[in-house]
């Protein structure tokens, strides 16, 4: 059984450039969700895929979108990019949309210069 | 408005001396309860689920109670290996589909 993945793991960008992160799914789960966690804080809602569609959002702005295929893998799209959208970027999966645990990938650690 | 609160922020223990994490909740009907731990440089792994009070789970060296207003996370003669932050997280009304994460407290056990 794999666990969930993201790539990359590392990323440098600069202001006003655009980024994608992607995310595979543990085997068998069809839902994901996008968390950012800056540093020494905890992890905030982005948004949730199910199904392809976006089930829920958290308090960020549109330039934060997202998609997810068929084989449940996403990916997480941010456009615009400002010096305060440096964090680690989380992906995790579940079984199904809400009250069952997460499983975490490792993340993708986003600094924008 | 929806808030959850760790204390303390960090925790220092000698090996084998007990402690207490909390984590205080105002949540608009509280669904779940949850519990991850994270270390350095990785995603949160899962460790508790619970979903009303009086409510009590037990995993090796720590354990986890719920009341109408907060979370304890217990841990029993704790090893430097349960050195992490760990984090609690609550399933609202607010938001059905997300988990509301608090900041954490940054256990460290000494040998």
């Amino acid at each position: 059984e794999t666990g969930v993945t993201q790539s990359p793991t590392h990323l440098i960008k600069t202001r006003g450039q655009q980024v994608t992160l992607r995310c595979s799914s543990q085997s068998g789960h069809n839902t994901v969700s996008w968390y950012q966690q800056a540093l020494g804080q905890g992890p905030q809602f982005i948004f949730q895929y199910y199904r392809e569609e976006e089930n829920g959002r958290g308090n960020f702005p549109p330039r934060f979108s997202g998609l997810q295929f068929p084989n449940y893998s996403s990916e997480l799209n941010v456009n615009a990019l400002e010096l305060d959208d440096s964090a680690l970027y989380l992906c995790a999966s579940s079984l199904a949309t809400g009250g069952e645990k997460l499983f975490f990938g490792s993340g993708t650690q986003l600094s924008v210069l | 408005e929806d808030q959850v609160t760790q204390s303390p922020e960090a925790l220092r223990l000698q090996e084998g001396e007990s402690s207490s994490l909390n984590c205080s909740y105002t949540v608009s009907g509280l669904r779940g309860l949850f519990w991850y731990r994270q270390d350095p440089g990785k995603g949160p792994e899962f460790l508790f689920t619970l979903y009303s009070a009086g409510e009590e789970k037990e995993k090796e060296r720590l354990k986890a109670t719920l009341t109408k207003k907060e979370s304890f996370l217990h841990i029993t003669a704790p090893k430097p290996e349960d050195s992490a932050t760990y984090l609690c997280a609550a399933w609202g009304q607010t938001g059905a589909n997300n988990l509301f994460f608090g900041t954490g407290t940054r256990l460290t056990v000494i040998p």
